[in-house]
């Protein structure tokens, strides 16, 4: 596609709830990253797949957030148990190359566990 | 581990004025850095980069040069307009090209 697209834009979910975010990268982009973002805070890595492995998870809080992307294309970050701090902006990005060239960003998930 | 420094915002000019916002880094290795902006409602967008000492980034007017001496990027404007009202983040890329570390960002605002 044209950019990086993220669905659903805004999800509300109440606390204890599983969700699941959606990112479709650019055609052709091997590497995918998730980011997070709260609010008034710079974006914060997550994960990084290169193709359709995990080539980096060391930024994922802990073991209720998990992410795949199992065609190397379409990625999808899951959250169990969801608690009111993991409140925040989830941003996809996709890039050619690898984080040393710039990623091109998604406009991102907010999510509000309530 | 690799961290980014920017000055605390808000900025608040008058259109017309000269931008600074400063960005300094900590990083083993030689890093690529970059700038990136987040107007009002939209997503991050890639303003510019440089990926070597002495580098020199560019865009829409925006200039940065990668000081390795001094650790810092800042972002410089000489002349702003309403329309560059947005936040701006300083970020590091490491070397395994892994993942981008941001700095928190510099809220501007630019009146008439």
């Amino acid at each position: 596609g044209a950019g990086v697209s993220q669905t659903p834009s805004n999800k509300v979910t109440e606390k204890g709830k599983y969700v699941e975010l959606r990112c479709d990268p650019i055609s052709g982009h091997t590497a995918l990253y998730w980011y997070r973002q709260s609010l008034g805070q710079g974006p914060e890595f997550l994960i990084y797949f290169q193709g359709t492995g995990a080539a980096d998870d060391s930024g994922l809080p802990n073991d209720r957030f998990f992410a795949v992307r199992p065609e190397g294309s379409v990625s999808t970050l899951k959250i169990q148990r969801t608690e009111r701090g993991d409140s925040a902006v989830y941003l996809c990005a996709s890039s050619p190359q690898g984080a040393a060239y710039g990623y091109t960003f998604g406009s991102g998930t907010r999510l509000t566990v309530v | 581990g690799n961290s980014v420094t920017q000055m605390e915002g808000p900025v608040t000019l008058s259109e017309e004025a000269f931008l600074t916002i400063n960005c300094t880094y900590t990083a083993t290795g030689y890093p690529s850095l970059f700038w990136y902006v987040q107007y009002p409602g939209e997503g991050l967008q890639l303003l510019l980069k440089a990926t070597k000492a002495d580098d020199k980034g560019s865009n829409k007017g925006f200039e940065a040069t990668y000081r390795k001496e001094t650790t810092s990027f800042h972002l410089e404007k000489g002349s702003v307009q309403v329309s560059d009202s947005a936040v701006y983040f300083c970020a590091l890329g490491d070397v395994s090209g892994s993942r981008l570390t941001f700095g928190e960002g510099t809220q501007l605002t630019v009146n008439p």
